[in-house]
């Protein structure tokens, strides 16, 4: 069983709508949840971080985490065509110390 | 210079080749790692380093050897690799041992020939 979890897509939308990228993880005990953006041929971004229930909004992104369902989000507002990535879900599995398993992330596509 | 930096950004060796990885950071981070990015797969860790010392070894074979001299600078040691490691070679640091917020470098796109 995969421990974190995502549709790779490509998820495709419209410029301007809202993009809803969602990831699930398998250890009930995860404590930190982040959102890496992650431009084709560079590294990773970090760009989101949540830590309790509830939503956190920073600008056009919110994250959304949910750990009775085992499920974070992120929505991204207002989407535009720079927003055309792949979005990776890390979580700090419980027992981790300072590690991160990732998602395999979800190419989001922002057309005009 | 800021921020995280690898180098080189690319890497064509062969299999009976000794090439090194080299990482430094300039954020006074005291946690580095070494992940390896494939096609279609996670991230996959494959080393930990608090304050210098390695605290996780994710069952990474023998032909990549780790070494941090310092607090600042990693080091990744590669020696008669395989075609199936071919990957991006990601390199990341974090404030210390409770810190997960990550800042990657840029990464060494390494090919195996």
């Amino acid at each position: 069983q995969k421990e974190v979890e995502q549709n790779s897509g490509p998820l495709s939308v419209p410029e301007g709508a809202i993009a809803s990228l969602n990831c699930t993880y398998s250890d009930r005990g995860s404590q930190s949840f982040f959102w890496y953006r992650q431009y084709s041929g560079k590294s990773p971004e970090l760009i989101m971080s949540i830590y309790s229930n509830g939503d956190k909004e920073d600008g056009r992104f919110t994250a959304q985490l949910n750990k009775a369902s085992q499920y974070v989000s992120l929505l991204i507002r207002d989407s535009q065509p720079s927003d055309s990535a792949t979005y990776l879900c890390a979580v700090n599995i419980e027992g981790g110390g300072n590690k991160l398993t990732f998602g395999t992330g979800t190419q989001l596509k922002v057309e005009l | 210079e800021t921020g995280v930096t690898q180098t080189p950004r690319h890497l064509v060796m062969g299999m009976t080749n000794k090439k090194s990885l080299k990482c430094e950071q300039h954020l006074g981070h005291n946690a580095m790692y070494w992940y390896k990015q494939s096609a279609k797969k996670p991230l996959e860790l494959m080393f930990v380093y608090n304050f210098k010392e390695q605290t996780e070894n994710n069952s990474v074979p023998s032909r990549f050897s780790p070494e941090c001299p310092n607090s600042s600078h990693l080091f990744l040691h590669l020696h008669t690799l395989q075609p199936e490691d071919s990957a991006l070679y990601l390199c990341a640091s974090s404030q210390d041992s409770a810190s997960s917020s990550y800042t990657f470098g840029s990464g060494t796109r390494l090919t195996v020939v």
